[in-house]
């Protein structure tokens, strides 16, 4: 099993539309939780940290599950600039490193 | 800010060639840096830590002969693909860690796509 593991897409939906990302994970001791957003041949850039109450972040949503172990990102009013391959981060606490493990993305098109 | 340059940003080497990519933290100080790589349509590989100091940590499966990993100051670290081969293409990307313990964020560098001929 994967340690990180994202349904990789393509989700296809119109612009204005509300979707939603989830994300699982393996590792029960992992401490922190990032969604990254990556362009088309361009370095993945922190759309925000996932905390355990959850967080907003104008259209951007984010959940934490622990008991589950998953994340979940929801994106409202979705814009043709949000089209992109978002990426699932987790931290490997397990080994005392900060070190990340990535999911292997999942692909959004905002369709005009 | 939290800015991460990267040099170069695209080379083409022949096979057999060494290749040196610098990974630069512009406006914070990196104790810890990771070198990471990409192949196309697949996720972020993790290679390396890079810690200041000190000797870097590979990953399983990661070659530290032929991934010679330099940390020398807390700005910058340097990786050098020794006798490349066209397997060793990729996009290779760095990131520097900020914060303090218990809220490390990593910020990337925008990636060197490496091509061997």
């Amino acid at each position: 099993r994967k340690e990180v593991e994202q349904d990789p897409g393509p989700f296809n939906v119109p612009e204005g539309a509300t979707v939603a990302f989830n994300c699982t994970y393996s590792n029960s001791a992992s401490q922190s939780f990032f969604w990254y957003r990556q362009d088309c041949r361009k370095e993945p850039k922190l759309l925000m940290s996932v905390y355990s109450s959850g967080n907003e972040d104008g259209r951007f949503t984010a959940q934490l599950n622990r008991a589950s172990q998953y994340i979940s990102l929801l994106i409202r009013d979705s814009k043709l600039s949000d089209s992109a391959t978002y990426l699932c981060v987790v931290n490997g606490a397990s080994s005392g490193t900060y070190k990340y493990i990535f999911g292997t993305g999942t692909r959004l098109k905002v369709l005009a | 800010g939290a800015v991460v340059s990267q040099h170069p940003s695209r080379v083409i080497c022949k096979s057999g060639t060494s290749v040196k990519i610098e990974c630069r933290s512009l406006d914070f100080q990196a104790t810890t840096m990771f070198w990471y790589r990409q192949f196309p349509k697949q996720s972020l590989m993790l290679m390396a830590t890079s810690n200041e100091g000190s000797k870097a940590t590979y990953e399983q499966g990661v070659e530290k002969d032929k991934f010679l990993i330099n940390h020398a100051s807390l700005t910058l670290s340097t990786l050098t693909v020794t006798s490349a081969h066209p397997e060793d293409s990729s996009f290779y990307i760095c990131s520097a860690q900020k914060g303090q313990r218990g809220a490390y964020e990593q910020y990337f560098g925008p990636g060197t796509r490496l091509t061997v001929t």
